[in-house]
């Protein structure tokens, strides 16, 4: 079985600070990686999505993936009360194209 | 342009009853999903298709779940009869294209605003 695996949280992070957040994927296969945020009550939106080892940046968000250590992570600079969300990584395996999302951390921004 | 549209948004019924649920995927986009998210889970892939064909149903339950995509268009789930532990949200998305040749942006997901399914 397929796995993506992320800390569920909470994490709990100062207004101002940067937030964190890791994703594991078991499939060495996998090619393609996404971060969708997700508020209570609503669906997933897409933040962020990284194909190549290295670091992506799009504002204030930064995805790192690392393919031989099977990581990726989510980087959140400067963190706002209204990132506080739900952050979904998900994997897609090419070959068998197969969709896999982990469960979720749940990060909380303080003011 | 037009989003994921899915219908009903909120369902009540009872162990036993039937029950389903219509998608319309963002138009022109080949690739339809129906997700399963249990409260406090992360999204659980129940059937994709590929335009009007079944790229993947391993984690549907077939006894009691069921999904068409008939003209590669709008797509229905239905469950029948319903659990109590069927009680969860439905999320449809789609996605321009999810190939075999390499990543790429076609393969990013949109998701409806899904239907709330209680069972009691």
């Amino acid at each position: 079985q397929k796995e993506v695996e992320q800390n569920s949280g909470p994490l709990s992070v100062p207004e101002g600070a940067i937030a964190s957040l890791n994703c594991t994927y078991s499939d060495r296969g996998s090619q393609s990686f996404f971060w969708y945020r997700q508020y209570s009550g609503k669906s997933p939106e897409l933040i962020m999505s990284i194909y190549s080892n290295g670091d992506k940046e799009d504002g204030r968000f930064t995805a790192q993936l690392n393919k031989a250590s099977q990581y990726v992570s989510l980087l959140i600079r400067d963190s706002q009360p209204s990132d506080s969300a739900t952050y979904l990584c998900a994997v897609n395996e090419k070959l068998y194209q197969k969709v896999t999302f982990g469960t979720g951390t749940k990060l909380q921004v303080i003011p | 342009e037009a989003g994921v549209a899915q219908s009903p948004r909120y369902k009540i019924i009872e162990k036993r009853q039937s029950v389903a649920f219509w998608c319309n995927p963002i138009s022109g986009h080949a690739t339809l999903y129906w997700y399963q998210q249990i409260l406090g889970q992360g999204p659980k892939l129940l059937i994709q298709f590929q335009n009007n064909g079944v790229v993947d149903d391993s984690q549907l339950p077939k006894d009691r779940f069921s999904a068409e995509r008939l003209k590669g268009v709008d797509s229905t789930l239905k469950i029948q009869p319903a659990k109590l532990e069927d009680s969860a949200v439905y999320l449809c998305a789609s996605s321009f294209f999810f190939g075999t040749s390499g990543p790429s942006l076609q393969e990013t997901q949109y998701f409806g605003p899904g239907t709330r399914l209680l069972v009691l």
